[in-house]
């Protein structure tokens, strides 16, 4: 199984902060590459698939880039909706897999 | 709108099984993949196993060591997922996810989740 870890496992950070969350895999997955948010007792939802695109509905300033087995998601301004635990999958090879999640904090 | 529905919640006892249903409706069923993932209190997102609703073929993470079998019922656009032996481990959000015609694609659209918890 591929193995996919995120960093840092926790992030304090202000509204209005710029910041980066990282992922990698122990091999490469080219782009396939998804991140999710998710918030406590909600659905996860998706912010970000084939390591760039943007789902409809999903605010620009959040974007994502890497290729291979590095990848970055980027909030460019947060807001206070952001605050949530991320977390990155590959899709590449079965069994996909999840990275172990990022907590994103105030 | 792409819209999937969930069984209800369960309680039930460590050796049991449990069946959860997702029901699909917005597209035609048959085009979209469905992934079932769980989440455990306090634990992050886990991903179980895929399934191509037009064949019928699966599969699984090994993670369960064969206790997960996820089936589809194109009569109804329902995906079913079984697991069994169930183990106070297993006690967790379950989700049905997919919206992509790609078995590599991406989980556009999640089911509410399902609480099953497992207690003697």
């Amino acid at each position: 199984d591929i193995q996919m870890t995120q960093s840092p496992p926790s992030l304090s950070a202000s509204v209005g902060d710029r910041v980066t969350l990282s992922c990698r895999a122990n091999q490469s997955i080219n782009t396939y590459l998804n991140w999710y948010q998710e918030k406590p007792g909600k659905v996860p939802n998706l912010l970000i698939y084939t390591a760039s695109s943007l789902p409809s509905g999903v605010p620009t300033r959040f974007s994502g880039s890497g290729s291979g087995t590095d990848f970055t998601l980027t909030i460019s301004s947060l807001q206070p909706e952001d605050f949530a635990t991320y977390y990155c999958q590959q899709s590449y090879s079965l069994p996909y897999t999840f990275g172990q999640g990022t907590k994103l904090e105030i | 709108q792409v819209q999937l529905v969930q069984s209800g919640p369960e309680v039930t006892k460590p050796g049991a099984s449990v069946n959860i249903s997702c029901k699909a409706s917005g597209y035609t069923f048959t085009h979209y993949y469905m992934q079932w993932v769980r989440q455990a209190p306090g634990q992050g997102l886990e991903w179980m196993g895929i399934i191509n609703p037009s064949g019928g073929s699966a599969s699984y993470t090994q993670n369960f060591q064969g206790r997960v079998i996820i089936t589809r019922d194109t009569s109804t656009s329902t995906v079913h997922m079984e697991l069994s032996s169930l183990r106070s481990e297993d006690t967790a959000v379950y989700y049905c996810a997919g919206g992509s015609g790609s078995y590599r694609g991406p989980m556009f659209h999640w089911g509410q989740g399902t609480l099953v918890t497992v207690s003697s």
